[in-house]
């Protein structure tokens, strides 16, 4: 079973700062397999990112996502205020694995 | 305009049976899949399951065979996600999704608001 890995736990950063958000696969995954999506507390996620790399209809193009094989990463390239949540990614395989998570609070 | 609607949120007892539901709407919902995901209190998203509703093809996850049924009736446009006997670490949030391929990726395009499961005694 692969396991999602994402780092920082936490990133605290001020409005306007660049966050970048890793996820690392157990093994070698296909970039098509891999999303990301946004949690924000009392809503439902939203998908920001699919194929690692492909925005979302209505994702501002401040996210960005890159990555193959073991590491990928979501970069938001100024932050603004509605983007503090946190952002899990998700690989579609036999289990649909999530990651753990990453918390971009405000610093 | 696509809508996932969840059931309301539930307050069970130990050892009781629940179905919540989520319905679709402003699609097909027989040609794309339907899946589970579980929030436990304070932390990350899991995936239970998923249903492809036009054959009622189901897939578990591993951590969730056995411990929940998923199930679908596509007359009426509803999946569901059903316990025979709960638990107090049922408790959780629990939203449903609607799972997509498009451009050779798999992703959860749409989202239900959220069923609130509480278990206790």
């Amino acid at each position: 079973e692969i396991v999602l890995t994402q780092s920082p736990g936490t990133l605290s950063l001020s409005p306007g700062e660049r966050a970048t958000l890793a996820c690392r696969a157990s093994q070698s995954v296909s970039s098509s397999y891999l999303a990301w999506y946004q949690h924000k507390p009392g809503q439902a996620p939203r998908l920001l990112i699919y194929g690692a790399s492909s925005r979302a209809t209505g994702i501002p193009d401040r996210f960005s996502g890159s990555g193959s094989g073991t590491d990928f990463t979501l970069t938001i390239s100024r932050l603004e205020p509605e983007d503090f949540a946190v952002y899990y990614c998700q690989h579609y395989g036999g289990s649909q694995t999530f990651g753990g998570g990453t918390k971009v609070e405000t610093k | 305009e696509v809508q996932l609607v969840q059931s309301g949120a539930e307050m069970k007892k130990p050892g009781e049976s629940l179905k919540i539901s989520c319905q679709g709407s402003g699609y097909i919902f027989t040609s794309y899949w339907i899946g589970w995901v579980r929030q436990m209190p304070e932390k990350g998203l899991e995936w239970m399951g998923v249903i492809y509703p036009g054959d009622s093809d189901t897939r578990y996850s591993p951590s969730f065979q056995g411990q929940v049924t998923i199930s679908a009736d596509k007359s009426i446009s509803t999946a569901y996600l059903q316990w025979s006997s709960l638990k107090a670490s049922d408790t959780a949030m629990y939203y449903c999704a609607r799972r997509v391929y498009d451009s050779s990726a798999y992703f959860l395009d749409y989202w239900g608001q959220g069923t609130l499961v509480t278990v206790s005694s």
